[in-house]
């Protein structure tokens, strides 16, 4: 059972807006920042959003982040066949960094 | 270019132990931490601790506490990972990240390529 709640998976066609929810509590999200990463099968994890809403240089501005109290969320807009992967969010916790279960993207 | 590579793959039987080594190139290596995530097969990300690599310092996973040791070589830039009293859940594969520490906790921009630990006997 993951600190942060995170739904399994997620789908859309290419060109679709697809949306992924980070649930935490004020321990995590709701005093510390959110990153998301991804994850394309059988590689390490990749930084795509950080200090939750900020892209590392390189990553596509189809990606964007965002934070409302103690929930996250990770957009993916123009879905393209590429973005199939697994993202993770994660955030500080009690001295420790805390992920997500992880939400697989399909596109359809 | 800046990378963190890491050792080959291992296959332990349960009580044994297993270190893994993680060498960075392309930064200054003790201007950053070095963390440890790993994934079991099918599962998600957990992170394991992390080592301050100017002095030493490390915070483990309280689940870990006890079983796991990181340390570094600064000489050759190398972070290593050590778990002992291996189980069958600890197959997995490990990563070792840097932290991006102007990103905010939580936050690792480089990550290794991973390492495969199969626990079976």
């Amino acid at each position: 059972q993951s600190v942060l709640t995170q739904p399994p998976s997620a789908s859309g066609t290419p060109g679709q807006r697809v949306t992924i929810s980070c649930s935490g509590s004020s321990s995590n999200i709701g005093s510390n920042t959110v990153n998301w990463y991804q994850q394309l099968p059988g590689t390490a994890p990749k930084l795509l959003i950080y200090s939750d809403n900020q892209r590392p240089s390189g990553v596509p501005d189809r990606f964007s982040g965002s934070k409302s109290g103690t929930s996250a969320s990770l957009a993916i807009s123009g879905l393209q066949s590429e973005d199939e992967a697994d993202y993770y969010c994660a955030a500080w916790h009690d001295r420790s960094v805390v992920f997500g279960g992880g939400t697989k993207v399909t596109v359809l | 270019q800046v990378q963190l590579v890491q050792s080959g793959a291992e296959v332990k039987k349960p009580g044994a132990s297993v270190k893994v080594s993680c060498k960075a190139s392309g930064y200054t290596f003790t201007s950053y931490g070095i963390s440890w995530v790993r994934q079991a097969p099918g599962q998600g990300l957990e992170w394991m601790g992390w080592i301050n690599t100017y002095n030493g310092n490390t915070n483990y996973a309280q689940k870990l506490q006890g079983r796991v040791t990181m340390t570094t070589d600064t000489s050759t830039s190398t972070a290593y990972m050590e778990l002992r009293s291996l189980r069958s859940d600890d197959t997995a594969v490990y990563y070792c990240a840097r932290p991006w520490a102007a990103a905010g906790k939580g936050a690792f921009d480089i990550w290794g390529q991973g390492t495969m630990v199969t626990v079976s006997s």
